[in-house]
């Protein structure tokens, strides 16, 4: 069974920095793109960032490049994210998600992590 | 930055047809996606590929794609149906995703 947990969400203060964690199991990780969802509270949804396969190719959304950084870590079966330089803007639950292995989709995602930022 | 435009909601009574838009300058060269969320669950995808249905997704969901608008439409929706759809498609690039703003669902 594939199963997607995140971890590591929680209240920071803004301009701290968190680093959320993604566990996959249940399926060839290294095969497969993965990407960060993340939605504000009462908002709609946000994609992230995506990594390849190799960690070779990373994509951002433009409010945050520079500040999060996605990575991964093929023996461990392990998908990170970190945030620094966070703002009350980047308040959202962030879910870890995996991209079909047939199209430009998400076939499984996580429960989520939450993060607040604020003082 | 790309953008995926959806109307904030859509109502309709028990039976009858539901349609949701999504409009994108980029969608005549990339597929839409459509996901359903329910209240504190992660999202669901309904239909793939503009018009392809996942298995275990009801028949009433169908989906259609012409020019720069996709359409998901939920034939006798029913009452378990109320949720937020989000669109998804990605940009020119092919390597960014962006969802709509979502559309909320009321079936009453």
């Amino acid at each position: 069974e594939v199963q997607l947990v995140e971890s590591g969400g929680g209240l920071v203060q803004p301009g701290g920095s968190l680093r959320l964690s993604c566990a996959a199991s249940g399926f060839t990780f290294s095969s497969y793109w993965m990407t960060w969802v993340r939605q504000a509270p009462g908002k709609g949804l946000e994609w992230v960032a995506n990594i390849k396969q190799d960690g070779s190719e990373k994509y951002y959304v433009d409010s945050v490049k520079g500040r999060f950084t996605i990575s991964r870590d093929n023996a461990k079966n392990s998908l990170y994210l970190q945030m620094n330089s966070l703002r009350a803007e980047d308040t959202a639950m962030y879910y870890c998600a995996r991209d079909s292995e047939f199209g430009a989709y998400f076939d499984y995602w996580g429960q989520g992590t939450l993060v607040t930022v604020s003082s | 930055s790309y953008e995926l435009t959806q109307p904030p909601s859509v109502s309709v009574s028990p039976g009858q047809t539901a349609r949701i838009t999504c409009s994108g300058d980029a969608l005549p060269k990339n597929y839409a996606y459509w996901y359903q969320q329910k209240s504190g669950q992660a999202p669901v995808l309904v239909i793939y590929e503009d018009s392809k249905r996942p298995s275990g997704i009801p028949e009433r969901f169908s989906g259609s794609s012409s020019g720069t608008m996709a359409t998901l439409t939920i034939s006798g929706a029913q009452v378990d149906d109320e949720a937020d759809y989000y669109c998804y498609s990605t940009d020119s690039s092919g390597n960014r995703g962006v969802f709509g703003g979502g559309t909320k669902l009321t079936v009453l």
